[in-house]
């Protein structure tokens, strides 16, 4: 079973241009997740979708925005860039919101310069 | 205001000795806490959880310690290994209802052959 797909692995971006992070998760679970990993700041919500057609703000939403058209894909999407950015994105899932178990993804490692 | 904390970054440890990592919260409303283990490179991954109706929880090597009053809990690993050399996140949430899992910063353990 895949569970969590990234991609692409990773990524340099030119600062001001956009970007769509992809993600998508085969386990039919309704609440999809996107955290940013920084040094030192430990593993931060950006945006999380209840299910599919409904998404919400996390602790780090600004400068990123998300869609969930359907239930299996929830991508992220940088619209200009920036340096502070710069960060490991991991995707997540779980059966529901407040499910506790959050299946992750492998990452996808951005670099905006 | 950081509701979960981890205040060791590192730990490191003999192969074959006890590895505990640490982990405290500030809202008193969490009932159901988790450990994440994360290899370089990869997504993290579930590793053991406690509910708080209880004190304790064991897994094969790994057992969480849950002290509410404290407001406390700890991973021992026992014996450690060398590949248990990972970051360990702790997390917490409120079971039952819609709130996201809120996540330490992390702490790199090494354990040393």
């Amino acid at each position: 079973t895949a569970g969590i797909t990234q991609a692409p692995t990773s990524q340099i971006l030119a600062a001001g241009r956009s970007m769509t992070l992809r993600c998508t998760q085969d386990m039919r679970h309704n609440a999809m997740y996107w955290y940013r990993q920084d040094l030192g700041l430990g593993l931060r919500l950006i945006h999380y979708s209840n299910t599919a057609g409904t998404t919400g703000k996390g602790e780090v939403p600004d400068g990123y925005s998300v869609s969930r058209a359907n239930t299996d894909d929830f991508p992220l999407t940088l619209a200009s860039a920036v340096p502070s950015q710069t960060s490991v994105y991991f995707c997540a899932s779980s059966e529901m919101l407040g499910s506790n178990i959050q299946y992750f993804g492998a990452g996808t490692r951005l670099s905006v310069l | 205001d950081q509701q979960v904390k981890q205040n060791s970054p590192s730990l490191s440890v003999q192969e074959g000795r006890i590895s505990i990592l640490n982990c405290d919260y500030t809202n008193s409303m969490f009932d159901y806490f988790l450990w994440y283990k994360k290899y370089p490179a990869e997504g993290p991954t579930f590793l053991i959880s406690i509910s708080s109706i209880k004190d304790k929880n064991e897994d094969g090597r790994f057992t969480v310690f849950l002290n509410k009053s404290a407001k406390h809990l700890s991973l021992h690993i026992v014996p450690s290994q060398p590949g248990d050399s990972a970051v360990y996140f702790c997390a917490a949430s409120i079971q039952g209802g819609s709130e996201k899992l809120v996540f330490g910063k992390g702490t790199k353990l090494t354990v040393n052959p």
